[in-house]
């Protein structure tokens, strides 16, 4: 069974990066995408974007200019970093895998349980 | 970004009732529509993926339909665990977007 865990600090200071990673277990990281999306009250769920494997990523462009996504495989982990944080970047964040192939459509099979990140000095 | 629209945001229905929960895209996404379901405190649950095909381990009585803009979640007949938060979500094209969520409760 797939298991995602995110893993990095609850409490990012104002203007400063906040750094998540997640860990990928009871399968393989490879010929998969591999999304963080977060979560919080007042802007429902938002796809943050996704990396494959191979390195290649996507991001939402509304966080494009603060935002990268990286993918170690030795590890079967990868990362996110967002820059310049403000409150308004205080959500939950997950991570999750998009399913391709075989009649699949990039749908989120399996997620992460999620981790609060709050933005505050 | 193409706006994905959930009709209704709440929803009171007894165990035992069929329900359907709606979902409109803002322009033709064929058929790559995907519906979540979370509780309280968990991550979203793969429930349909292609808006008709049941995710693996998924009881029978969820069913999608739908192509193109409009798109139904039902569930045949409530069990007392599907109290929750329903979402669509498009991966037609990125950015990937979702809906705002209809909220199921107990009448």
């Amino acid at each position: 069974q797939v298991q995602l865990q995110e893993s990095g600090p609850g409490l990012v200071k104002p203007s400063e990066t906040l750094s998540l990673t997640c860990t990928v277990s009871g399968g393989s990281i490879t010929n998969y995408y591999w999304s963080w999306i977060r979560q919080s009250p007042g802007k429902g769920l938002e796809w943050i974007g996704y990396i494959y494997y191979s390195g290649s990523t996507n991001y939402n462009p509304s966080l494009k200019s603060r935002v990268t996504i990286s993918v170690d495989t030795s590890k079967n982990q990868f990362s996110l970093k967002l820059s310049s944080v403000t409150a308004a970047d205080t959500a939950v964040y997950s991570c999750a895998r998009g399913a391709v192939g075989s009649g699949r459509y990039y749908e989120f099979d399996y997620w992460g349980q999620g981790t609060l990140v709050t933005v505050s000095s | 970004d193409i706006q994905m629209t959930q009709s209704p945001s709440s929803l009171s229905a007894s165990v035992g009732d069929r329900v359907t929960i709606t979902c409109r895209a803002s322009q033709s996404i064929s058929f790559y529509l995907n519906w979540y379901q979370q509780t309280a405190g968990k991550a979203p649950k793969l429930l349909i993926y292609a808006a008709s095909s049941l995710q693996s381990g998924v009881p029978s009585r969820f069913s999608g339909s739908g192509s193109g803009t409009d798109f139904t979640l039902t569930i045949s007949s409530l069990q007392p665990e599907d109290f929750a938060t329903y979402y669509c979500h498009q991966s037609y094209s990125t950015p990937y977007t979702f809906g705002q969520g209809t909220k199921l409760e107990i009448k």
